[in-house]
């Protein structure tokens, strides 16, 4: 299994304060993928890079941004929070692009309050 | 626009019964496909993945999917159903779009009655 860590595993926050989910892999993958899973809505995805300081948005990226300094670490922030953003996030990280399997993390479970 | 559509929220089958969950995409190009599976309070695994070569793909636990090109379909089949295979399935499609995003159905989760 691919190294995949993410913290904090549970967060309850209120709404207007600002949330940062870390995603960790300790596997050298060049793609890191960040998700969101809702009930109904299935994965959807928010941000995701294809290298080092390179990332570029996906269907839902309206409130999050994203930043990977290093090829190891892939954070996820929401500047303030809203009831709408209360969800499980996942981060999924690939080596081999388009074709390649995503090996997930085991996620982050956000309440907005 | 939906890239990816799996009919059936909800699919329930007895133990050693038939599984069929479906997946239909909708691309103008050639896509990749994937069936991966989630266990409760788990990430997501990969069952099988079809990438242009063979149409029939085989995936681990028995679980197996047909591309059909014609109907723009990609169901996952396993001839008997087993208590362990309870779980969500989702149906993914990359390379539709410039990048190397991949877009994800709504799942299905399938119910194995003893």
């Amino acid at each position: 299994d691919a190294g995949i860590t993410q913290s904090p595993r549970h967060k309850v926050t209120e709404t207007g304060t600002p949330v940062t989910l870390r995603c960790h892999q300790t596997e050298n993958h060049r793609y890191m993928y960040w998700y969101r899973q809702d009930p109904g809505h299935g994965l959807r995805l928010i941000h995701y890079s294809y290298g080092v300081k390179d990332t570029d948005k996906g269907e839902v990226s309206d409130g999050y941004s994203v930043s990977r300094s290093k090829t190891e670490d892939f954070l996820l922030t929401l500047e303030s929070a809203t009831s709408s953003q209360t969800s499980v996030y996942f981060c999924a990280t690939a080596n081999s692009g388009r074709a390649g399997e995503l090996f997930f993390g085991e996620g982050s479970r956000l309440t907005v309050l | 626009a939906q890239s990816v559509t799996q009919l059936g929220s909800h699919v329930s089958v007895s133990e050693g019964a038939l599984v069929l969950l479906r997946c239909n995409y909708s691309s103008s190009v050639p896509p990749y496909l994937f069936w991966y599976v989630q266990y409760p309070n788990q990430g997501l695994q990969l069952l099988l993945k079809y990438t242009s070569a063979a149409t029939l793909v085989k995936g681990i636990n028995g679980f197996e999917a047909e591309f059909k090109k014609s109907e723009t379909s990609f169901h996952l089949t396993k001839p008997s159903a087993h208590m362990s295979d309870a779980a969500e399935y989702f149906c993914a499609v990359s390379g539709i779009t410039a990048g190397n995003q991949f877009y994800f159905g709504t799942g299905t989760s399938l119910t194995v009655i003893p």
